[in-house]
């Protein structure tokens, strides 16, 4: 069964600084691997995707992620944060059946 | 243009009542999702629609019915409700490539509260 674990339930991080945000999977095969932004009160949206290829993926606003294989890790990278960025992150696996297993998001808290 | 759209955004009302969501996309897209997001924050599927047919029915009491009239459109029913259904309910699209994996567009939400 696929399973995705998010170990950090709470970051604080300062505006202008670096960012990362942890997830593993577990999945039987290759995964398809995706991260999710929700903003409150908002619906989910798509940051960036891993499907296969180059394992550091880009994303939009500014967003990159590295897949490791080794490690089964997607981690969720940002250089610099702005407080606009302040929310809920989702990393999440997806099965070839179209199943998506979240797991227990990440709430990203900016201060000045 | 709202790609994938629920109504109503809040629906408030009493255990035991039946209730309906509805959930459009506009994307062209051929699988429809819906997703139960609890009180802390956690995101679990609960149906899959490829083109009106049944695919994914997870572990969802059968007082939860999903209805697709069309491939755009997937609502979901759900009859006496219990205080346990209290939650945000989300609608999802994509459009599967081939043997690919599935990026999936997900509507604004729904919060249910039953009193």
């Amino acid at each position: 069964a696929q399973s995705v674990t998010q170990p950090d339930i709470h970051i604080t991080v300062s505006e202008g600084a670096s960012l990362e945000l942890r997830c593993n999977y577990s999945y039987g095969a290759t995964p398809y691997l995706f991260w999710y932004v929700q903003s409150p009160g908002q619906g989910l949206q798509l940051l960036l995707k891993y499907f296969s290829g180059d394992t550091l993926v880009q994303g939009i606003k500014g967003f990159e992620a590295e897949f490791k294989r080794s490690q089964s890790s997607f981690n969720l990278r940002k250089p610099s944060v702005h407080w606009s960025d302040a929310a809920e992150y989702f990393c999440a696996v997806g099965a070839l059946s179209g199943k998506l297993t979240f797991g227990t998001g990440t709430r990203l808290t900016i201060i000045p | 243009d709202t790609a994938v759209s629920q109504t109503p955004k809040y629906l408030v009302t009493q255990m035991g009542n039946d209730k309906s969501i509805k959930c459009e996309q506009n994307l062209g897209h051929d699988t429809m999702y819906w997703y139960k997001q609890d009180s802390k924050k956690f995101l679990k599927i609960m149906f899959s629609y490829n083109n009106k047919e049944l695919i994914i029915n997870e572990t969802v009491p059968n007082r939860f019915s999903p209805k697709s009239p069309d491939k755009a459109h997937l609502n979901l029913h759900i009859n006496s409700l219990e205080l346990g259904d209290s939650a945000v309910y989300f609608c999802a699209s994509s459009q599967p490539p081939s043997g690919g994996a599935y990026e999936q567009y997900f509507g604004p939400g729904t919060r249910l509260t039953v009193t």
